[in-house]
């Protein structure tokens, strides 16, 4: 079965950048969700779409911003990073009465 | 604000041995309860999902159950092996909300 896809897996960048990550929900499922894990902690919620409207924000600096596309994919757009961004960053995906699944995250690092 | 917490944090245990993982939460008003294994730097991968007019679920050697009332899961794994050795995380959803509220996790090492 298809599973949540994200992009990159891995991603090195310096102070300051930009960085962009995506995901591919699984199909037919109408809510997409975007979490960051810090090294040692559970993950917290970023930001949430509902059949591509936000429906939900969560502890999302203001230099975040996501969105999700007509093809149901979304994108985390993160500006002026710092060190403190560093972590896992997860999107899953959801049918409203079913679990999420979750994808394999990008490991985004600062430097 | 939903708090879930997870107890115990770390559990080391001899292969063969059966887990108790523990998870509570403080708003029973929930719409359902997932557990999760996270490999190190890993992604999560969802275990079993509880709906909340559901007392329980089983998949293989794993049991979860769910009490409301007292705002309650417990997640049983029977006769460990090293491979179950991860970090096991309860989440939960309540009504008329998206997210999910997680616990901080328990870390299972099974020693062969």
């Amino acid at each position: 079965a298809a599973g949540v896809i994200q992009s990159p897996r891995h991603l090195i960048k310096e102070k300051r950048e930009t960085a962009t990550l995506k995901c591919y929900p699984i199909p037919r499922h109408d809510t997409v969700y975007w979490y960051q894990q810090g090294p040692g902690q559970d993950p917290q919620f970023l930001i949430s779409f509902y059949e591509k409207m936000q429906s939900d924000k969560g502890s999302i600096p203001d230099r975040f911003s996501a969105q999700q596309f007509s093809d149901y994919h979304s994108e985390l757009n993160m500006s002026s990073l710092e060190l403190g961004d560093s972590a896992l960053y997860f999107c899953a995906s959801s049918l409203f009465q079913d679990g999420y699944t979750f994808g394999s995250g990008t490991r985004l690092t600062v430097v | 604000k939903q708090e879930v917490t997870q107890i115990p944090a770390a559990l080391s245990v001899p292969e063969g041995e059966n887990l108790v993982l523990n998870c509570s939460f403080t708003d029973s008003a929930i719409y359902n309860l997932q557990w999760f294994r996270q490999d190190p730097g890993k992604g999560l991968t969802s275990l079993l999902l509880i709906q909340s007019s559901q007392r329980e679920q089983t998949s293989g050697r794993l049991n979860a159950s769910l009490d409301k009332s007292s705002g309650r899961s417990t997640l049983y794994i029977a006769a460990s092996q090293p491979g179950d050795s991860a970090t096991y995380l309860c989440a939960v959803r309540i009504t008329n909300d998206y997210k999910l509220s997680f616990g901080a996790g328990t870390t299972v090492t099974v020693r062969a």
